[in-house]
């Protein structure tokens, strides 16, 4: 059972350049998130899909796109990539009802210069 | 804005001692749960203990309890008999609706 599985694990992008962080779950889970984590400011909220068709912004949404391409499938597009873009992002996914763990990918280390 | 305050940016405990981790939060919901969730150096995230916001009953999870004061928008995390595997950055996490919002997260030190 692979759980939540996201590539690439580790991209190093020029500044402007463009890329997409892809995100697979196979638990059957409506649910699915993309954070990122810095230092000091923990995991910050960057998009959400509730359910399959859906898609949310969260906390920090600026410079970041993303697609729900079906139930298992949520993807992390970003632009024209910044310095300030420079972090670990963890896609994560967990059952619709309340009160449910979620449950993390590994994590993808990006770096932009 | 529902917001997740962790003011301790550091923590250190003796080993076999006990440790409370602080958070506060914010949030206008009357229905909600809080969760610790502890990150090794692995970066896996790993569920402590969750709490519904309608059990006034404090959550318990064999050497992790919480201290819940919903009035106080407080959500404080015990672990006692401290071993050195407790050590990890923890966070605490707010969810309503669907989404779930994080702390900036506490790093515990455990000194054998």
């Amino acid at each position: 059972n692979a759980g939540v599985t996201q590539t690439p694990k580790f991209q190093v992008l020029k500044t402007g350049q463009s890329m997409t962080l892809q995100c697979a779950q196979d638990m059957n889970h409506n649910s699915m998130y993309w954070y990122r984590q810095d230092p000091g400011m923990g995991l910050r909220l960057i998009y959400y899909s509730a359910s399959e068709g859906t898609t949310d912004k969260g906390e920090v949404p600026n410079g970041y796109n993303v697609s729900r391409l079906n139930k298992r499938e949520f993807s992390l597009r970003l632009e024209s990539a910044a310095p300030s873009q420079t972090s670990v992002y963890f896609c994560a996914s967990r059952p619709l009802n309340s009160g449910n763990t979620i449950y993390f990918g590994e994590g993808s280390w990006l770096t932009v210069v | 804005a529902q917001t997740v305050t962790q003011s301790q940016p550091e923590m250190s405990v003796q080993e076999a001692e006990t440790v409370t981790l602080s958070c506060t939060y914010d949030t206008s919901e009357s229905d909600y749960y809080l969760f610790w969730y502890k990150q090794p150096p692995s970066r896996q995230m790993i569920l402590v203990i969750r709490q519904e916001a309608y059990k006034q009953q404090n959550a318990t999870e064999n050497r992790f309890s919480v201290n819940f004061q919903k009035a106080a928008k407080s959500f404080s995390l015990k672990i006692s008999d401290s071993q050195l595997g407790d050590a990890a950055m923890y966070f605490c996490a707010l969810e309503y609706g669907n989404k779930l919002v994080f702390g900036a997260g506490t790093i515990l030190r455990v000194k054998s």
